[in-house]
């Protein structure tokens, strides 16, 4: 079946713009999640969703972040007035719940870069 | 701190050579740890989860509590292996769960 997927693949703005990047979770998957993988680095939790509602979002970094899930399915993560901090890939993943035995299944990642 | 530590960024081998990726963690509660891997060009996958006690791909990891550790291991490596290997720890805070990723180890599997 389909896995998770993100679009778009690649993106490239200015310090400054607003950006959306979208994620459809695997059909059925009642959670999902953002991380975000700076160079070097492992994924960095951002924010998870069970169903429409934003269950933590203690991973976002600031007031600039956001994300929403107004259908629990597909999830758009927003981020406005964009800095070159922000350069990273971004992952969504999707399980069928959130214990231990719920395997996330990742997506190929929307890789952003903030000139 | 929940915290998951990969010491080594690139690990290289031969094949035919055992492999062992190490892996420290710190938690508070009782640990749920897993390894995840990305090969080249394809997305982050579950490779195993500790809970499970699974060997999956020749691949095997023990949960040492006494040392916080989850060393993934392979007696023979094959050049397929190549990949990056991510420690990851389920965090359970708040009554929900969320994962804590390592910064990873390369895996060079040389011919």
């Amino acid at each position: 079946g389909a896995g998770v997927s993100q679009t778009p693949s690649n993106k490239v703005t200015e310090k400054g713009k607003y950006v959306e990047l979208r994620c459809d979770p695997i059909s059925g998957h009642t959670a999902l999640y953002w991380y975000r993988q700076s160079l070097g680095q492992g994924p960095e939790f951002l924010i998870y969703f069970q169903g429409t509602g934003a269950a933590d979002d203690s991973g976002l970094p600031n007031d600039r972040f956001f994300a929403v899930r107004p259908e629990g399915s597909v999830s758009t993560l927003k981020i406005q007035r964009t800095e070159r901090g922000d350069s990273a890939v971004y992952l969504c993943a999707s399980s069928e719940g959130a214990g231990g035995f719920d395997t996330q299944y990742f997506g190929p990642g929307t890789r952003l870069t903030v000139l | 701190a929940q915290r998951v530590t990969q010491p080594e960024k690139l690990l290289s081998v031969f094949k035919g050579a055992p492999v062992e990726l190490k892996c420290n963690y710190s938690y508070s509660g009782s640990p749920e740890l897993f390894w995840y891997v990305q090969y080249s060009r394809q997305r982050l996958q579950l490779l195993l989860r500790h809970i499970s006690r699974e060997s999956i791909k020749g691949f095997t990891a023990d949960l040492n509590k006494g040392e916080t550790s989850f060393h993934l291991k392979k007696p023979f490596a094959q050049e397929e292996d190549s990949a990056m290997y991510y420690c990851a720890l389920l965090s359970f805070s708040g009554g929900y769960n969320k994962l804590i990723f390592g910064a990873g180890t390369r895996l060079a599997v040389h011919p």
